[in-house]
């Protein structure tokens, strides 16, 4: 019962340019959560947003959430090898209202060196 | 620390063997859970366990039976799987079940079945 669906699939930029993902889900959340996952590892996460915020920092980290239009989107700016992952939105509920973290459908980042 | 260890890393099962999946955490979390992830997908919930107590099945087969000895570890019981099962599978924890918690993530157990 997957919630969020990220565009773009995959996303290759230089290094030093910025990362924009997007995250579009379905039904009324309370928090939104991004995490990254490198290739065949565990997932991180990196900043949780609050239905009633609409923009969150962390370092290189911003978020965005837009409840009306049921978005959210992740901006890494000067981006770095080591940002080269999978990136992934959680909702904390799924698509029939249960409270369990459901991932989208995620964003393969490559940094190019 | 705000480390999930998982055992073994990797593993290889034919479909009449018996084997098991190891996670442990020191953080004293109280609830624990598994995935299942294949490769290009997003994580999938199995179970969560909730102060050693099973509190979701995702209508898991019954080939995959889960263990909470005590608060620090999760086991994954596998038998007579499939070759569909192959798959990443992933041990996270996090502070209680409040779905506000952050869930940290082992590095998980890549798990082919022959």
């Amino acid at each position: 019962s997957q919630q969020g669906e990220e565009d773009p699939q995959a996303l290759s930029i230089q290094e030093g340019e910025n990362a924009t993902m997007n995250c579009s889900y379905k039904t009324s959340i309370n928090n939104l959560q991004w995490y990254r996952q490198n290739s065949g590892r565990g997932l991180v996460h990196l900043i949780l947003i609050r239905s009633n915020e609409r923009e969150k920092h962390s370092g290189r980290l911003r978020v965005t959430l837009d409840t009306s239009k049921k978005s959210s989107s992740l901006l890494i700016t000067a981006s770095r090898a080591a940002d080269t992952a999978s990136y992934f939105c959680a909702t904390d509920l799924d698509n029939f209202g249960n409270e369990k973290l459901t991932f989208g459908t995620g964003t393969r980042l490559t940094i190019i060196p | 620390d705000t480390e999930v260890t998982q055992t073994p890393k990797h593993l290889v099962m034919g479909m009449t063997n018996k084997k098991s999946l190891k996670c442990e955490q020191h953080m004293g979390h109280r609830a624990m859970y598994w995935y299942k992830q294949k490769a290009k997908k997003p994580p999938e919930l199995m179970f969560v366990y909730s102060y050693e107590k099973l509190s979701i099945n995702e209508s898991v087969p019954s080939r995959f039976s889960p263990e909470c000895p005590n608060s620090s570890l999760l086991n994954l019981h596998l038998h007579a799987l499939q070759p569909e099962d192959s798959a990443l599978y992933l041990c996270a924890s996090s502070q209680d079940i409040t779905i506000q918690n952050i869930q940290y993530f082992g590095a998980g157990t890549r798990l082919s079945v022959l």
